[in-house]
């Protein structure tokens, strides 16, 4: 099993709907958790931290359930440049690693 | 966000040579640097750990011979593939983080082709 893992997508979605995805973590002593944005070809941009209570970001929300081990992010009123791969990074402060998942491919559609 | 450089941005180079990719945090001091590689529609894979003035730490399967990584002063990390092969053709991404703030600021990564 993956360390973290993500449902690869793609997610196809036209302008201005609502799009969640989730991503699951099997170390129970990860500590940070993070979405990054990657476009094609491109490096990896922080898109926001994830904290225990949730919390929003303009139109992204990000949430943790700490007891299931999953977090969630929240993209309201997609917009055409929302289209990306969204990536799940789990961190464990101790070894201080971070881990990616595969990713998940959103494609908003005009 | 931090800014983080990464030179050069693209490679091509030939079966055996080796190349030298550096990897600047301009606007911050990394106590740890991170190379990652991607390989097509893959996720980043870590490769190593660096830390200022200390040895890297390698992931499992990463030969450290191979690629050989330098963390000479807190901006400046560079990861050397040796006699490289057509098999190393990838992207490489590198970041930087201060232990303080626990997020990593990428680099614009360096695509390498070997023919």
């Amino acid at each position: 099993r993956k360390e973290v893992e993500q449902d690869p997508g793609p997610f196809n979605v036209p302008e201005g709907a609502t799009v969640a995805f989730n991503c699951t973590y099997s170390n129970s002593a990860s500590q940070s958790f993070f979405w990054y944005r990657q476009d094609c070809r491109k490096e990896p941009k922080l898109l926001m931290s994830v904290y225990s209570s949730g919390n929003e970001d303009g139109r992204f929300t990000a949430q943790l359930n700490r007891a299931s081990q999953y977090i969630s992010l929240l993209i309201r009123d997609s917009k055409l440049s929302d289209s990306a791969t969204y990536l799940c990074v789990v961190n464990n402060r101790a070894a201080y690693k971070y881990i990616f998942g595969t990713g998940t491919r959103l494609k908003v559609l005009a | 966000g931090a800014v983080v450089s990464q030179h050069p941005s693209r490679v091509i180079c030939k079966s055996g040579t080796s190349v030298k990719i550096e990897c600047r945090s301009l606007d911050f001091q990394a106590t740890t640097m991170f190379w990652y590689r991607q390989f097509p529609k893959q996720s980043l894979m870590l490769m190593a750990t660096s830390n200022e003035g200390s040895k890297a730490t390698y992931e499992q399967g990463v030969e450290k011979d191979k690629f050989l990584i330098n963390h000479a002063s807190l901006t400046l990390s560079t990861l050397t593939v040796t006699s490289a092969h057509p098999e190393d053709s990838s992207f490489y991404i590198c970041s930087a983080s201060n232990r303080d703030r626990y997020e990593q600021y990428f680099g614009p990564g360096t695509r390498l082709t070997v023919t």
